[in-house]
């Protein structure tokens, strides 16, 4: 299977803090892609990195890939309550015509 | 609205019992997806669709059927409900293939007794 695994499964952070979570896979990928799922909801897209881009940034949200390694990282700056969520990593098929979608981290910011 | 959206939110149904849940869009996506989640396994594919009248196997299709004769309409039928199949199933679409955004429905949540 080429689903990812995020890690760590579980984060606790004061609000401000930064958040890191991680993101390995198995396969090459052609473009990963950051989704956030708050309780009882669907999941919302955050960001999409390339598979020939090592670096992306959207607002708070840094994303960080590593083809090498077959791995991503989600950094989120100066976290707040509001983005207390799981956070999933989702990569492509071989084919591109699928999503894969890793167990996901769950992150609770404490105000 | 514009959007995607699912029905039922919650369904309860007896174990052999066929059931279908129902997920449209508004924007025309060619791509649709069959997600469950479950508890330690995250999200998995059970059927895509490509196109209408295009589907494919996802991870997990074993028991459940796809149709898509209209582009913006994907119904997932379980054709004889099993314990097993008690989940959170969403759908989701994207404009092409997986080198896209997804955009998600609001989730039925699935109890089979």
């Amino acid at each position: 299977s080429q689903q990812g695994e995020e890690d760590p499964q579980a984060l606790s952070i004061q609000e401000g803090e930064n958040a890191t979570m991680n993101c390995s896979y198995k396969t090459s990928i052609n473009n990963l892609q950051w989704y956030r799922q708050n309780s009882g909801r669907g999941l919302v897209h955050l960001i999409l990195i390339r598979s020939n881009e090592r670096e992306k940034h959207s607002g708070r949200l840094r994303v960080t890939l590593d083809t090498s390694k077959k791995s991503s990282s989600l950094l989120i700056t100066a976290s707040r309550a509001a983005d207390t969520a799981s956070y999933f990593c989702a990569t492509d098929s071989g084919t591109g015509n699928q999503f894969y979608f890793g167990t996901g981290t769950s992150l609770t910011v404490i105000p | 609205d514009a959007g995607i959206t699912q029905s039922p939110r919650y369904k309860i149904t007896e174990t052999g019992r066929q059931v279908t849940l129902m997920c449209h869009q508004t924007w025309s996506h060619s791509y649709m997806f069959w997600y469950r989640q479950d508890l330690g396994h995250g999200l998995r594919l059970i059927y895509y669709s490509a196109a209408a009248d295009i589907t494919d196997k996802g991870e997990v299709p074993d028991g459940y059927v796809v149709s898509r004769s209209k582009t913006e309409n994907f119904p997932l039928t379980l054709e004889s409900a099993t314990r097993s199949q008690t989940s959170v199933y969403f759908c989701a679409s994207s404009v092409t293939r997986a080198d896209t955004e997804a955009f998600f429905g609001q989730g039925t949540r699935l109890t089979v007794v």
